[in-house]
C-alpha cells in the first residue's frame, strides 16, 4: 500500500483562525479523500478531491469552511476555516488502493484542537 | 437506517478467546466490506476485506459475509491485548464511486 504522510500532526488553534493540512503519498493516486472523526465517533467524509477537478464535497461540508487543493497526483490540502472549538477533531487524509477496488489507505492524521 | 451499524460495544473478551464482532447493512452499499481496527490516538489500518459470500481467513482473523441476511463479521482467534481497539467496518455507497461508509465502530477490550 502507499506511504501517507501529514502534516502537521497535532495543532492548538485560536478561534477564528484557519489551518491547512497537508497530505503526502509516496506514489500517484487519482482519489483523495479528507475524513473528520470527532471525538468518539466514527469517521465521516468531508470531500473527494481528485486531480484537475473541483473537489466533491459531502452534505453538510462546504467550499467555504473546508477549502480543497489537489495540484498533483500525490497531494493535497485541506483548509479549516474561520475555525470554532466545534471543528476540534481528527482530520484524516486517505488513497484508493492500487488496482484493489473501493479499498482506501489513512494517513496518520492531524489532531486538531481550536480554543 | 443508517447504511453499516455496529454495536459500540466495549466487547470484553478474555486473553486467547475468540472476539466475535459483528456489522449489518442496508442495500445503499454495494457488497465489498473493509474491516478496520483503529487504536487509540492512531488512523484506522485495513485489516480485512471481503467481497464473496462464505468466509475468508488471514491469519487470526476470520471475515464472514452473509448476503441474504446482510450480515459480516469479524472473528479475532486467540485474542491479545495487542487486539484491544476500535474495530470499525466499511462498505462503499452504491453508485457513488469510491467513496466509504463507515459504521460507529466497535470497541474491543482483551484482559490478560
Amino acid at each position: 500500500s502507499a506511504v501517507i504522510s501529514q502534516k502537521p500532526s497535532r495543532d492548538i488553534c485560536q478561534r477564528g483562525t484557519s489551518l491547512t493540512i497537508q497530505c503526502q503519498v509516496d506514489s500517484q493516486v487519482t482519489m483523495m479523500f479528507w475524513y473528520r472523526q470527532q471525538p468518539g465517533q466514527s469517521l465521516t467524509l468531508i470531500a473527494t478531491a481528485n486531480q484537475g477537478s473541483e473537489a466533491t464535497y459531502e452534505s453538510g461540508f462546504v467550499i467555504d469552511k473546508f477549502p480543497i487543493s489537489r495540484p498533483n497526483l500525490t497531494f493535497s490540502t485541506l483548509t479549516v476555516s474561520n475555525m470554532s472549538p466545534e471543528d476540534s477533531s481528527i482530520y484524516l487524509c486517505s488513497v484508493e488502493g492500487q488496482g484493489i477496488t473501493d479499498t482506501q489507505y489513512f494517513g496518520p492524521g492531524t489532531r486538531l484542537t481550536v480554543l | 437506517q443508517k447504511e453499516v451499524e455496529q454495536n459500540s460495544g466495549p466487547l470484553s473478551v478474555p486473553e486467547g478467546a475468540i472476539a466475535s464482532l459483528n456489522c449489518t447493512y442496508s442495500d445503499r452499499v454495494s457488497q465489498s466490506f473493509f474491516w478496520y481496527r483503529q487504536y487509540s490516538g492512531k488512523s484506522p489500518e485495513l485489516i480485512m476485506s471481503i467481497y464473496s459470500n462464505g468466509d475468508k481467513e488471514d491469519g487470526r482473523f476470520t471475515a464472514q459475509l452473509n448476503k441474504a441476511s446482510q450480515y459480516v463479521s469479524l472473528l479475532i482467534r486467540d485474542s491479545q491485548p495487542s487486539d484491544s481497539a476500535t474495530y470499525l467496518c466499511a462498505a462503499p455507497i452504491k453508485a457513488a464511486g469510491n467513496k466509504l461508509t463507515f459504521g460507529g465502530g466497535t470497541r474491543v477490550l482483551v484482559k490478560p
